[in-house]
């Protein structure tokens, strides 16, 4: 079974402070996301990454950068944090392309005071 | 431009009735895949489901089923004689064939009380 662990299942930081949240997978899969959940949204990709040191943004990157030194890490920084990204934050990593599922951690809660 | 519809915001049902979770997805590809994914309160999301825009066969796994249509764009999911344990948020997702970004619906939570 793939394991994707999310470092912190509850965070709570507040306005300004630099926020890592870290993720790390066990199967070699060459794709990693990150993800915010919020009410009503769905899940929306923030950014993903194809392979170590690579990166894409996706539908909503601003107020957040990413990190991958290593195939098996991934890693979403919050520069300054803010209240509005006070939010679920879902970790997702995948094998190849297309027909692969992706497989998610159990999310990290972040409360932004 | 993707998009994933899930117009049920919340239903709820008592147990062993059935139900049915809507989606209606929206995509210029002509190849793509289709997933379901249930995120029970312990917040993992589970993958129960892939499709392929080729295959329009219904799935059957035990009291799940999916109804895929592609002339009217819709993947549908249905819970027979749900239970207790089908309470969660379920999410209906697209990607492109040769795509890796997948494209969420907003979810459905249900609700099935004993």
């Amino acid at each position: 079974d793939v394991k994707v662990t999310q470092s912190s299942r509850y965070l709570v930081k507040r306005t300004g402070e630099k926020v890592f949240l870290e993720c790390v997978q066990d199967m070699d899969h060459e794709n990693m996301f990150w993800y915010r959940q919020d009410p009503g949204l769905g899940l929306r990709l923030i950014y993903f990454s194809y392979d170590v040191k690579m990166k894409e943004k996706g539908d909503i990157p601003e107020g957040y950068s990413v990190s991958r030194e290593k195939k098996e890490r991934f890693s979403l920084i919050l520069e300054s944090a803010s209240t509005n990204q006070t939010s679920m934050y879902l970790c997702a990593t995948k094998s190849g392309q297309g027909r692969q599922p992706q497989h998610f951690g159990d999310g990290t809660r972040l409360s932004i005071l | 431009a993707q998009k994933v519809t899930q117009a049920q915001t919340e239903i709820s049902v008592v147990e062993k009735e059935d139900v049915t979770l809507d989606c209606v997805y929206e995509t210029r590809d002509t190849t793509y895949y289709l997933f379901w994914y249930k995120q029970p309160p312990s917040g993992e999301l589970v993958f129960l489901i892939r499709r392929n825009s080729f295959d329009e066969q219904n799935e059957i796994s035990g009291r799940y089923s999916w109804n895929f249509q592609k002339s009217t764009s819709s993947f549908n999911f249905t819970i027979t004689a749900s239970q207790v344990v089908d309470s969660a948020v379920y999410f209906c997702a697209l990607t492109p064939n040769a795509g890796n970004m997948l494209t969420f619906g907003g979810g459905t939570r249900l609700m099935v009380k004993p």
